[in-house]
């Protein structure tokens, strides 16, 4: 089966500009995970949904993070305005209940 | 706070030998994975071990889980070059909508 595809890989961009990132994740898969993951550290879980909806959002700075699911299959993740701390990956995951997540590649991101 | 942390943070071992990490975590959890992140990519999925298990294994992996203490092991046998990576465990925090956190991580170098 195809992976959970991610683009782009990498993606610089100054602090203030805006980003999106998009996700596929594997066909069937109800579940899909937005995760930051800074250097060094494990993966911090930014977004869930099930389907189109929001399950837990706890941890995304809503002030500058949005992230959407249309239709409940791919979805966006956007950063507007951008900081320098939030130079890390991006890694989608999706998952089918009761079974271990796939990852995408993630896409890198730096702000300068 | 994390749910949970692996031991140790970083470890060196001889092509050849046996790895182990643990993971502690702290509330009640349905399930605990383990996944691997080799430099720069995604994670991989390794094994998932449901509370009422013990023990699990899958070719040189083992895993066991000690619900009573809040901690599992992984040990890697007969380690090669290629094993050279971050190790992750992730928890459930006991949640209904399959929320997983992820801990620091295991870096872990095979030394040919």
């Amino acid at each position: 089966e195809a992976g959970v595809a991610q683009s782009p890989r990498y993606k610089i961009i100054e602090k203030r500009q805006s980003v999106a990132f998009w996700c596929n994740p594997i066909s069937g898969h109800a579940t899909l995970y937005w995760y930051q993951q800074i250097l060094g550290q494990g993966p911090k879980l930014l977004i869930q949904f099930q389907n189109n909806g929001v399950v837990d959002d706890s941890q995304l700075p809503k002030d500058r993070f949005s992230a959407e699911r249309l239709k409940g299959v791919d979805s966006t993740l956007k950063i507007q305005p951008a900081k320098l701390e939030d130079s890390a990956v991006y890694l989608c995951a999706s998952s089918y209940p009761g079974s271990g997540y796939t990852f995408g590649s993630g896409t890198r991101l730096t702000v300068v | 706070s994390q749910q949970g942390e692996e031991d140790p943070q970083a470890l060196s071992i001889q092509e050849g030998e046996n790895a182990t990490m643990n993971c502690s975590y702290k509330t009640s959890i349905n399930n605990l994975q383990w996944y691997r992140q080799n430099s720069g990519r995604g994670l991989v999925h390794l094994i998932l071990i449901r509370s009422n298990e013990r023990e699990k294994h899958s070719g040189r992996l083992r895993v066991t889980l000690d619900t009573s203490k809040k901690s599992s092991s992984l040990l890697i046998t007969a380690s090669r070059a290629a094993d050279t990576a971050s190790y992750f465990c992730a928890t459930d925090a006991g949640t209904s909508y399959d929320k997983v956190i992820f801990g620091p991580g295991t870096s872990l170098s095979v030394i040919p």
